[in-house]
């Protein structure tokens, strides 16, 4: 079974910290991204990698940095937390294309950030 | 823009009764479709892709695509109160190792 863990089921922060979230995938995919979800707006993508050191933006990186030193590891930043970075972030995996059509995503548990 | 829609619901359905649930996506140059299962305060949870035209079937849920119409279906037979949900549809846009886009969610109330 592919497991994807996060550091931090909930994690509560002040206004202007640099706060860390961690996510770890145990299935050696080649894909990792970031997303949050939060009510009426749904899952949104932040940013994305698809090899080691690699990074892509997503649809809305503004506030936000990522590290892929490693390739089951795939770190989100919040270089200085704001209030409207409350919400809940999921990170998730997937294998590299490789001749396949499709590549389903495999989703941690999720860290519910409130920034304060 | 790319847009994935769905029915907020609440779609309420009896135990037992197949439930319905839609989705319609603009790009029309999208490759493969993902329905995910969500409770409340969880994660999503992979249920079924599809990539080609017609149905997918597996166990009580089958998948549904036609991308003439850029639609996309699942059904859930003999519903249970277990599966009384948040059901996302999902849309590979097919330029690579692009994150997904995601509809909001319809939620699914099954009523014993």
């Amino acid at each position: 079974d592919v497991k994807v863990t996060q550091s931090s089921r909930y994690l509560v922060k002040r206004t202007g910290e640099k706060v860390f979230l961690e996510c770890v995938q145990d299935m050696d995919h080649e894909n990792m991204f970031w997303y949050r979800q939060d009510p009426g707006l749904g899952l949104r993508l932040i940013y994305f990698s698809y090899d080691v050191k690699m990074k892509e933006k997503g649809d809305i990186p503004e506030g936000y940095s990522v590290s892929r030193e490693k390739k089951e590891r795939f770190s989100l930043i919040l270089e200085s937390a704001s209030t409207n970075q409350t919400s809940m972030y999921l990170c998730a995996s997937s294998p590299g294309l490789a001749g396949r059509l499709s590549y389903e995503q495999y989703f941690g548990p999720g860290t519910r950030l409130t920034v304060t | 823009q790319k847009e994935v829609e769905q029915n907020s619901g609440p779609l309420s359905v009896p135990e037992g009764a197949i439930a319905s649930l839609n989705c319609t996506y603009s790009d029309r140059g999208s490759q493969s479709f993902f329905w995910y299962r969500q409770y409340s305060g969880k994660s999503p949870e992979l249920i079924m892709f599809i990539y080609s035209n017609g149905d997918k079937e597996d166990g009580r849920f089958t998948a549904q695509l036609n991308k003439a119409s850029q639609y996309v279906s699942l059904l859930i037979r003999d519903s249970q109160p277990s599966d009384s949900a948040t059901y996302l549809c999902a849309v590979n846009p097919g330029r690579g190792a692009d994150g997904l886009t995601f509809g909001k969610g319809t939620h699914l109330i099954i009523q014993p």
